[in-house]
């Protein structure tokens, strides 16, 4: 079974604070996605990386994949009250067209 | 430039019944993915559909079916519903995954209860 384990599942902080979400797995992806979920709402892609070992930067968000392609990590620096919402990592399986999604971290930040 | 449109965005059944859910694709797009998502949970993968054939499938039973039309648009349709199919369903495009870097574009979802 291919899983994708987010951690932490939950996350409250204050508004300024860092904070790092992570994505493991034991399979190998082609590429890896972040999304974030508002209520009611589908995902809505935020970055992709491909290259294991890759970083990417957005304003105040950090992405890294893993050099071995299984695993990814998202870092706020910052956070504000808009960044509240579901962080969803997904990766698509080598060799497949499947997409297997994260469990989910929801994040909320306090003003 | 429409993203991913799908309909309706709220239904209410009964067990035994049976459901059609809509996605048009994002345009340019070709390749149309369904997911089921409950309450608390990420995405779980249905199946994906490109030229008009289910190329991909998750874990789920054969009451989930789908089929895409030559403009690309989709329908997933989910027989004998049982109280556990009450999700969120979600159809995403995207362009020919295995030959890019695979981004999905996601419509707002489909809000299905199974009463």
């Amino acid at each position: 079974t291919q899983l994708l384990e987010q951690s932490p599942q939950f996350l409250s902080i204050q508004e300024g604070e860092n904070l790092t979400v992570y994505c493991n797995s034991s399979s190998v992806f082609s590429s890896l996605q972040w999304y974030r979920q508002e209520p009611g709402e589908g995902p809505v892609l935020l970055v992709t990386v491909v290259t294991g070992g890759e970083v990417k930067k957005l304003k105040r968000l950090t992405f890294q994949f893993g050099d071995a392609r299984k695993d990814s990590s998202l870092h706020i620096t910052a956070a504000q009250t808009g960044d509240t919402g579901l962080y969803l990592c997904a990766g698509l399986l080598s060799g497949t067209y499947k997409y297997i999604f994260g469990t989910g971290t929801r994040l909320k930040v306090l003003a | 430039d429409a993203g991913v449109t799908q309909s309706p965005t709220h239904l209410i059944k009964t067990r035994g019944q049976q459901v059609t859910l809509r996605c048009s694709p994002k345009s340019g797009h070709d390749t149309v993915s369904w997911y089921q998502q409950a309450l608390g949970q990420g995405p779980q993968f249905i199946f994906q559909y490109y030229e008009e054939e289910e190329r991909q499938r998750g874990n789920f039973p054969d009451r989930f079916s789908g089929h895409q039309f030559p403009n690309y648009s989709s329908e997933l349709n989910v027989n004998a519903l049982l109280l556990g199919d009450s999700a969120l369903y979600l159809c995403a495009s995207s362009f020919d995954s295995l030959s890019s870097t695979g981004e999905l574009f996601f419509g707002e979802g489909s809000r299905l209860t199974v009463l």
